[in-house]
Parts: structure tokens; sequence; C-alpha cells
């Protein structure tokens, strides 16, 4: 059972448009969320986070909205540039319990930015 | 944010042999991980690499089919053993970085045929 779900396996947008990566998740424990990007023969690297204390994070060209109730939360990116194509991962991580540290990622969504 | 390497980038064996990933860090760091992704799958944590004791395994993750050494607060290596084509994926390190932000590593590409 998949615990964090990204249900669009790929996205195309315009470049200079917005592109919104979503992302589901169904462990009411989860508390903090991070997006990764991910180039081809390269390790994810870190984008944005949020804590689930707030609804909305932006660094930059990106902002992260968070929506507790329905357990879903979005990438947002603003505006859209080619060399954001890649894959996104969304991971959650439920700090208390134990296991503050685990991250339980999604299958990504393949974004591609059209010049 | 921390320099993380990982050696072999790629590789291909066979059935039954096995293969030592090692991951080095440019800084020291108290906790690192290592997690595989399969074709088409999500990134899951295989164990957390702690040093000077016995690595935390995930369910579904036995110590005798993945061996993780770390000797030092920046190396870490993950062992592949025995293995088999449904081995096949890519094998990543991370470290913690920042309170809950890891990052990682290139990845090692593993076939078996």
């Amino acid at each position: 059972d998949q615990q964090v779900k990204q249900n669009s396996p790929s996205l195309s947008v315009q470049e200079g448009r917005i592109s919104i990566l979503n992302c589901d998740y169904t462990n009411s424990m989860f508390d903090y969320f991070l997006w990764y990007k991910k180039y081809p023969a390269e390790g994810p690297t870190f984008l944005i986070s949020i804590s689930s204390i707030k609804d909305k994070n932006e660094d930059g060209r990106f902002t992260v909205f968070l929506n507790k109730s329905a357990k879903h939360l979005s990438l947002h990116i603003v505006p859209s540039q080619p060399g954001d194509s890649a894959v996104y991962f969304c991971a959650a991580s439920a700090r208390s319990g134990g296991s503050n540290y685990k991250l339980t990622f999604g299958k990504g969504t393949l974004l591609t930015v059209n010049p | 944010s921390a320099v993380i390497s990982q050696k072999p980038s790629r590789d291909i064996c066979q059935r039954g042999t096995s293969l030592t990933i090692q991951c080095q860090v440019d800084s020291q760091v108290t906790m690192m991980f290592w997690y595989r992704q399969q074709p088409g799958q999500s990134l899951t944590l295989i164990a957390t690499a702690n040093q000077g004791s016995e690595a935390t395994y995930e369910s579904g993750f036995v110590i005798d089919k993945f061996p993780i050494s770390r000797p030092n607060l920046t190396f870490s290596t993950l062992t592949v053993s025995n293995m088999s084509p449904e081995d096949s994926s890519i094998y990543l390190c991370s470290v913690l970085a920042g309170v809950y932000e890891q990052f990682f590593g290139p990845g090692t590409r593993l076939t078996v045929l």
C-alpha cells in the first residue's frame, strides 16, 4: 500500500507558464514533507520542504502548498524553465514515533518544460 | 550541503555474485541511509547506517542480503549479496543534512544478468 502517491506520471508545460505537481498521502502521522528533483544519472536534489504546521512555503520560483485536511500537497513552479525538466519526487516523514528520519517517497512525476 | 560520491556508478553483474557499493561524504555526518529504486518505482529505504553499531533495517530487508558497514562518520558501504535479476535497481546513499532534509549521492545503477 503506497502511502505517498503521485498520480500523474508526467506533465508537460510551456516555458514561462506555471507547473503544478501534485502529491497525496494516506498516513496521518506524516508531518514533514519534501520535494526532490532528479535528473537522469544523478541522485535526487532537495528542493523545498514544509512542516505540517504551515500551509505554504516559498523559495524563489518554487512554492509548496499543504492541505492537511485533504492530505494533499502541491509544488508550484513559476515561471517554468526548460532546465526544470526532470522527475520530481514527493517525500514524507513522520517525525514522531521513532522513525524521525525515514523518508517515504512517491513514484515521481516527469516534468517536461517546452521552450 | 554535503558532497556525496558513490562507487561504482554502474555495474553489470552475474547472478549469484555480490557487489559492494561505497559511499563517501566530504564532511562528517551523523546519519547515513541506503535506498533502492527499482525500475518504475519510488525510492525505498533499505537501512540506516549507524556509526559504531549495526545498521537498522526496514521491513523486508535483511542483513544477510544487504550487509552494511559504517566504519566512520564519512564513509559507508552496502553489499548486495547473492544477486538475482530482481536486485537490478539504482542504489543510493543519502545523509541527513539540516533538520530533516536528506542529500543524496549520484546513485549506483546495478544490472544483474
